[in-house]
């Protein structure tokens, strides 16, 4: 089975600071996402990399950034928090050709007070 | 037409009863689907993928209509466990090199009642 890991549950973040959110897959896959999930919404993506090191803009990249140093491990970045961040952050990966889905991990929900 | 859309619900079904979901699509090119079960503050969890015509899991059949860009999932039997949030995926549309970027719709609510 895929396994996506999510650094937190909960975080509470003041207004301001730098919040690294982390993510890490065992399945070898390619492709990694971060998306933000709020009632109404929907998910929308941030940012997604398909490959170490590379990395494009998703439908709502401002205020964040990502880094994918190792294949397993896709960070996001929210540079200086602000209270229109607090959401539920998922994490996703997806190999094995384009008729497999993507695999979430559990979420993080980001409140910025 | 947006790239995916579905009905937001909620279905409120009793035990054992047979519910239907639609959903559109603006892709014509789009070759793969999937459909995805997300409960309340939960991750959203991959439940069928699409690809041919349909596709059947016990309770569950999806079925792809490529003339009418639309796709649906029927559950038979329902059970108060299938109580969740039903989301329809499509690739995202003109991702280039992005190929695995998937949109997913905003879902449809599913209760069923005792």
């Amino acid at each position: 089975d895929v396994k996506v890991t999510q650094s937190s549950r909960y975080l509470v973040k003041r207004t301001g600071e730098k919040v690294f959110l982390e993510c890490v897959q065992d399945m070898d896959h390619e492709n990694m996402f971060w998306y933000r999930q709020d009632p109404g919404l929907g998910l929308r993506l941030i940012y997604f990399s398909y490959d170490v090191k590379m990395k494009e803009k998703g439908d709502i990249p401002e205020g964040y950034s990502v880094s994918r140093e190792k294949k397993e491990r896709f960070s996001l970045i929210l540079e200086s928090a602000s209270t229109n961040q607090t959401s539920m952050y998922l994490c996703a990966s997806r190999g094995g050709g384009p008729l497999t889905g993507q695999y979430f991990g559990p979420g993080t929900r980001l409140t910025v007070t | 037409r947006k790239e995916v859309e579905q009905d937001p619900g909620p279905f409120n079904v009793p035990e054992g009863a047979t519910v239907a979901f639609n959903c559109t699509y603006s892709n014509s090119a789009s070759q793969s689907f999937f459909w995805y079960r997300q409960d309340c503050r939960k991750e959203p969890k991959l439940l069928m993928s699409v690809y041919s015509s349909g596709n059947e899991d016990g309770r569950f059949t999806a079925q792809l209509n490529r003339a009418s860009q639309y796709i649906s999932l029927l559950i038979r039997d329902s059970k108060l466990s299938d109580s969740a949030t039903y989301l329809c995926v499509v690739p995202a549309r003109g991702s280039g090199a992005g190929s695995y970027q998937l949109t997913f719709g905003k879902g449809t609510k599913l209760s069923v009642i005792p």
